[in-house]
């Protein structure tokens, strides 16, 4: 199975808001709601931002939200600040009882 | 607190093989999946595999069938990948990481500190 589609980069000015795409089939995202976003700082572990589409974990900032139509997920952050600045990945749960992740998108706070 | 503690970096020649170790503490063992997940230098992060303690099933991505085993230790809470047949390709940081949904592998809410296994002759 091929990873799923995010774009390489994204931008934004801090005050600002971004949105990353998550293309995947109706084999993985578009088949189910389990969808999850992560973060990772340079060298650091991943840290879970939205998981089942759109929930957010305790402790994560509500600036950071998740949504799905068809095949694609979406994780927008509002009020861009420089701590923001980081790796973001998606991944879902597939049909073959596995999980894929996206090939990451690179989040530059200008 | 829950914590996912890793076994330290390793070295490894082409063709050996490489078990990592995983434990767990701070909360009840069989209850959660474990997966492994690994990022290769500037790379993404790529499934590995998961496996669901209480009933002792593995489930592995396709590209690593037949080369990775994932299993546990109840008694110790203790996780452990080894990944055979290496070659540099392989190298990478290896994380194992936690879904506390406890019946698949849906969302990593704790992540381990990472092991680099470098794989050079």
């Amino acid at each position: 199975q091929s990873a799923l589609t995010q774009p390489a980069s994204v931008s934004g000015s801090p005050g600002q808001s971004i949105t990353i795409s998550c293309t995947g089939t109706s084999s993985d995202v578009g088949g189910y709601n389990y969808v999850s976003w992560y973060q990772q700082h340079p060298g650091k572990a991943p840290k879970l931002m939205i998981y089942d589409v759109s929930n957010r974990p305790s402790g994560v900032s509500n600036r950071f939200s998740g949504s799905k139509s068809g095949n694609t997920a979406s994780l927008t952050i509002s009020g861009l600040q420089a701590e923001d600045e980081a790796d973001y990945y998606c991944s879902s749960y597939t049909s073959s009882s596995t999980l894929l992740f996206g090939g990451g998108t690179k989040l530059t706070v200008l | 607190q829950v914590q996912l503690v890793q076994s330290g970096a390793e070295v490894k020649k082409p063709g050996s093989s490489v078990k990592v170790s995983c434990k767990a503490s701070g909360g009840t063992f069989s209850s959660y999946a474990i997966s492994w997940v690994r990022q290769a230098p500037g790379q993404g992060l790529e499934w590995m595999g998961g496996i669901i303690p209480i009933f002792g099933t593995a489930n592995y991505a396709q590209k690593f069938q037949g080369r990775v085993t994932i299993t546990t230790d109840e008694s110790t809470s203790t996780a452990y990948m080894e990944l055979s047949s290496l070659r540099s390709e392989d190298t990478a940081v290896y994380y194992c990481a936690r879904d506390p949904t406890g019946s698949s592998w849906l969302r990593f809410d704790y992540w381990g500190q990472g092991t680099l296994v470098t794989v050079s002759s």
